[in-house]
């Protein structure tokens, strides 16, 4: 099976910066995505990482590190709407390249 | 250009009784995705399919089943419901992988099944 770890919940402040560790095991590592959820809404696409490196998109950057099984996504200047939970999926290529998902990290902005 | 639609947002159900969820994925999607989320949670993937075949399971038992359609739809039902059985339904669509498409899942807004 797959473990993919990620904190419960975070606090920042509006316009700060938040980190969110992801770390995993597969046996076919093929891919790992990060998706933001809002309350009582879909899970929404923000990034996607297969080789090492950092991936970056406005505000939003995310990292890969394949030999560690470690990902973060990175927010920065931080807004209210921001508030959500954040996602991240490994797709295993020994799983069928499923994407399998974390509990999910809860984000909360304050001012 | 519709996204991934599902119906219905919103359903009661007592145990015992039998549901169907049907999804709609995004124009040009041919693999349809289904996940089970309780709150508070991350999804859990329950099947795959895609050309009208199951393709991936997840640990659910047989009491979940599905279909999809020669239009890509899908439709995922759930017999003799249990009252762990409520939670969010999410139906997710993409591209096969390999077909110069990284597999990335666009997700309905789900189907909100409360087993009473």
């Amino acid at each position: 099976g797959q473990n993919i770890d990620q904190p419960t919940e975070m606090t920042a402040t509006e316009g700060a910066i938040v980190q969110i560790n992801c770390t995993y095991q597969t046996s076919g590592f093929n891919g790992l995505f990060w998706y933001q959820q809002h309350a009582g809404e879909a899970p929404t696409f923000l990034s996607y990482n297969v080789l090492d490196g950092l991936e970056e998109k406005g505000r939003f950057s995310s990292f890969l590190s394949r030999s560690k099984g470690y990902s973060y996504l990175l927010l920065k200047e931080l807004q209210m709407k921001d508030s959500a939970s954040y996602l991240c999926a490994v797709r295993d290529k020994a799983a069928g390249n499923k994407l399998t998902f974390g509990g999910g990290t809860r984000v909360l902005v304050k001012p | 250009d519709a996204g991934v639609t599902q119906s219905p947002t919103h359903l009661i159900k007592t145990r015992g009784q039998q549901v169907t969820l049907r999804c709609s994925p995004k124009s040009g999607h041919d693999t349809v995705s289904w996940y089970q989320q309780a709150l508070g949670q991350g999804p859990q993937f329950i099947f795959q399919y895609y050309e009208e075949e199951e393709r991936q399971r997840g640990n659910f038992p047989d009491r979940f089943s599905g279909h999809q359609f020669p239009n890509y739809s899908s439709e995922l039902n759930v017999n003799a419901l249990l009252l762990g059985d409520s939670a969010l339904y999410l139906c997710a669509s993409s591209f096969r992988l390999g077909q110069g498409a990284t597999g990335e899942l666009f997700f309905g807004e789900g189907s909100r099944l409360t087993v009473l």
